[in-house]
């Protein structure tokens, strides 16, 4: 069964500084992964995805992903927090056996990104 | 650009009574779903549907739950005898069916669901 781990619940940065939020998964073939965001009283927004291809992927405000099969990781980045990021972020990975098995997503327990003015 | 909207924003119900959650999805998306995320808890699968059927369903998803899309527009969820348990954050979520694997889940703002 799959399944997806983010270890750190809570994640304290200042503005301007590095971001990483970790994220490991168990899939028993490629897996589709997904990194959302969730604002208070806001739905799920996507912030990248890895299909297939190259490993880093770019997405939108800046964020991007390494999937490392060896480590079973893919885990977001962005080089400058900003005050606006600060929010909930998912880790997920989808089905791959076709139809609606794509949109079946396990999620992560989600990290809480606080950000220090 | 085209949302998911959910209503209620916000449903109270008491223990045993029937609620109906409402979704319009993208108009040209053919896979809908639901999820549910329990207070502090995972945003957890609930059921997938594509073409007037269910195509998956969670163990979550027993026989008090039910799904319909009764016209071209609207996705509903029914919950027929809420539980306690019941109280949690329902999204719903739609994907195109053209190149699926590809193309993202949109998902809506939400439904909370507080059972009493």
């Amino acid at each position: 069964a799959q399944s997806v781990t983010q270890p750190d619940i809570h994640i304290t940065v200042s503005e301007g500084a590095s971001l990483e939020l970790r994220c490991n998964y168990s899939y028993g073939a490629t897996p589709y992964l997904f990194w959302y965001v969730q604002s208070p009283g806001q739905g799920l927004q996507l912030l990248l995805k890895y299909f297939s291809g190259d490993t880093l992927v770019q997405g939108i405000k800046g964020f991007e992903a390494e999937f490392k099969r060896s480590q079973s990781s893919f885990n977001l980045r962005k080089p400058s927090v900003h005050w606006s990021d600060a929010a909930e972020y998912f880790c997920a990975v989808g089905g791959n056996a076709g139809g609606t098995s794509y949109g079946k997503l396990t999620f992560g327990q989600g990290t809480i990104l606080t950000v220090h003015p | 650009e085209p949302e998911v909207t959910q209503t209620p924003s916000h449903q109270v119900t008491q223990m045993g009574q029937e609620v109906i959650l409402r979704c319009v999805p993208i108009s040209n998306h053919l896979y809908f779903y639901w999820y549910r995320q329990i207070l502090g808890q995972k945003v957890e699968f609930l059921v997938s549907f594509y073409n007037n059927e269910i195509s998956e369903k969670s163990e979550i998803f027993d026989d008090q739950f039910s799904v319909e899309r009764p016209d071209g527009s609207n996705f509903t969820l029914k919950i027929r005898s809420t539980k306690l348990e019941d109280s949690a954050m329902y999204f719903c979520a739609s994907k195109i069916g053209i190149k699926s694997y590809n193309s993202p889940l949109h998902f809506g703002n939400g439904t909370r669901l507080t059972v009493t």
